[in-house]
Formats: structure tokens, sequence, C-alpha cells
């Protein structure tokens, strides 16, 4: 199993482009979800899914949009980027049982 | 709404060094509670957890022990290692099996490094 594959891994961006940061879990889980991390505050939530075609927003929604299509995959769409949005971004799925898998990071920077 | 607050870092130990980072939350009814690890350059990793109050989370060497009388749940280990340096979060999640949407509440994480 590959868990939960991000992708790109590095990403840098002009302040007004748009991207898609890509995500996808090969284990069947029904929740995904997309957190930032910025130094000194943690991981926040940004969006959330319990299953394909339902999608809530988290702490911190404004600027991104999520949606949901099929049980894998969970992209995160960046419509008009930011320098706020330089952060590295972190997509996880979940099982009650196991509780969360994380994948490795995308780090953004908007310049 | 939920939080978790714990130790500022970095901290800096010598190998073989006891290691304790504190960590307290606030939460209405039951939480789980987490400890996730992060090497660098990767991802967050599950190093503990425990579901309810008085259980004992366990792996690798560390320990911690959710306390509902002092809503804390500090991280231990006793004699820590060069490859124990890492970012350490303390985590909270509502209750398993509400048929709600479950959440992780993160702490802002502490810096431990670890030197020979």
């Amino acid at each position: 199993n590959a868990g939960v594959t991000q992708t790109p891994k590095f990403q840098v961006l002009k302040t007004g482009q748009s991207m898609t940061l890509q995500c996808a879990q090969d284990m069947n889980h029904e929740y995904m979800s997309w957190y930032r991390q910025d130094p000194g505050m943690g991981l926040r939530l940004i969006h959330y899914s319990v299953g394909a075609g339902i999608t809530d927003q988290g702490e911190v929604p404004n600027g991104y949009n999520v949606s949901r299509s099929t049980t894998e995959d969970f992209p995160l769409r960046l419509l008009s980027a930011a320098p706020s949005q330089t952060s590295v971004y972190f997509c996880a799925s979940r099982t009650p049982l196991y509780g969360y898998t994380f994948g490795s990071g995308t780090r953004l920077t908007v310049v | 709404g939920d939080s978790v607050t714990q130790m500022e870092g970095p901290v800096t130990l010598s190998e073989e060094a006891f290691l304790t980072i504190n960590c307290t939350y606030t939460a209405t009814g039951y939480p789980s509670l987490f400890w996730y690890v992060q090497y660098p350059g990767e991802g967050l990793q599950l190093l503990l957890k425990a579901t309810k109050a008085d259980d004992k989370g366990s792996n690798k060497g560390f320990e911690a022990t959710y306390r509902k009388e002092t809503t804390s749940f500090h991280l231990e280990k006793g004699s820590v290692q060069v490859s124990d340096s890492a970012v350490y979060f303390c985590a909270l999640s509502d209750e398993w099996g509400t048929g709600t949407a479950s959440k992780l509440t993160f702490g802002t994480g502490t810096r431990l490094q670890v030197t020979l």
C-alpha cells in the first residue's frame, strides 16, 4: 500500500496564480482532510470530507476549494494564490480503528 | 472550542537524558489524545494514543497517560537517543464513533534536539 500520496512536494507560485494540490489514498478510507502547517501554529484544518460527494469547511477554509468525486482523491484548489498561503500542506485520511495517516506534505511558496 | 497547549521548544537534551514534553488540553466530552512525531522533511506519524481516562499509550520507549483530572497528556521517555530528534505534536480528537466528522486539534509542536 502506498498510503497517502501528495503531489507535488514543492511548488512556487506567483501571487494570483491558481493551482491544485493533489492527494490520493489507496486504503479505501472514507474520511480525508487537508491541514496547513505554519511555524508556531501547529496544524490547522482547512477542509475535510466524510465520503465521496461530501465536503465541509475546517478552521481556515478561506481561499481554498475542495471536491471529492471519488473515495481515493481529495484535491485542494487555490484559486488565486496569496503570500499568506505560503505554508506546508498535509493531506490525511482516517479510519476509526487505525486513526490518521498523513501524506509527506507539499511545501508551497507564494511570491 | 477544543484546544491543545504544549510546552515551547526547542528542547535540547544529551543522549540518555530523561524527556518530558508537557501537554494540556481543553475539550468537551471525552476526547481521544495523541502524540505525533514529525522527522525532518517528512509527514506526521502517530507515536501513541489514548482513548479514555487513565489509559497509557506507549510506543518506542515513549509513554503518555491520559489524565482527565488535570486535563493533561504529558509525553515521557526515560532515555532519549539522537534518532529521537524531531518535532512532537500533541493532539486531540472528538469521540470516535459518534457518526459526526472527527477532526484533530493540534498543539503548536515542540522541537526536540538530542546531542551526543
